[in-house]
């Protein structure tokens, strides 16, 4: 499988801290994607990492690229009680026989204590 | 802001019959997506469609089909339901670029018990 894996499966942090959670993948990529899914709800895109990239913000999101480790970052900074969701990667592969194809990881539930 | 709306939030249905889940895009998107999800197995794409009328299979197409009649409806049928097709299913769609560099547009789920 191609798949993305995420790490670590769950993270409880108090209000104000950082998360960070780690994205790794197999084969070469042509971009990487992070996308939160709050409970019950539909996935919404956050940010896209084109594999020329190696570091991207958005916000208080923090995105990293390493394709020499074939993995990726994400760092939420000063975090909330609002940032409680599941956190996904999602990638493209340079393999893939379709542009338009993402293979999402298992994900990471992130749960902000107040 | 895209919309993507799925027809339903919960469904029940029986072992057997044939279901149909609607999802329909207001962005005039030519790429739409089902997916399914489970807990610990992440998103898997079961179907997708580039354009009105084509399809291709995803990873996992066994015992589903779809339909793409027009471009802003992508309709996903089980055509006799079993009990391991309890699960989440996911809508999404996203634009047509010669670039790969596109984000997907998701709906808020149809959770779907098959009894």
């Amino acid at each position: 499988s191609q798949q993305g894996e995420e790490d670590p499966q769950a993270l409880s942090i108090q209000e104000g801290e950082n998360a960070t959670m780690n994205c790794s993948y197999k084969t070469s990529i042509n971009n990487l994607q992070w996308y939160r899914q709050n409970s019950g709800r539909g996935l919404v895109h956050l940010i896209l990492i084109r594999s020329n990239e190696r570091e991207k913000h958005s916000g208080r999101l923090r995105v990293t690229l390493d394709t020499s480790k074939k993995s990726s970052s994400l760092l939420i900074t000063a975090s909330r009680a609002a940032d409680t969701a599941s956190y996904f990667c999602a990638t493209v592969f340079i393999s893939s026989g379709s542009a338009r194809q993402l293979t999402f990881g298992s994900g990471t539930q992130l749960t902000v204590l107040p | 802001d895209v919309k993507v709306t799925q027809s339903s939030r919960y469904l029940v249905k029986r072992t057997g019959e044939k279901v149909f889940l609607e999802c329909v895009q207001d962005m005039d998107h030519e790429n739409m997506f089902w997916y399914r999800q489970d807990p610990g197995l992440g998103l898997r794409l079961i179907y997708f469609s580039y354009d009105v009328k084509m399809k291709e299979k995803g990873d996992i197409p066994e015992g589903y089909s779809v339909s793409r009649e027009k471009k802003e409806r992508f309709s996903l049928i089980l055509e006799s339901a079993s009990t391991n097709q309890t699960s989440m299913y996911l809508c999404a769609s996203s634009l047509f670029r010669t670039t790969r560099n596109q984000p997907q547009h998701f709906g808020d789920g149809t959770r779907l018990s098959i009894l």
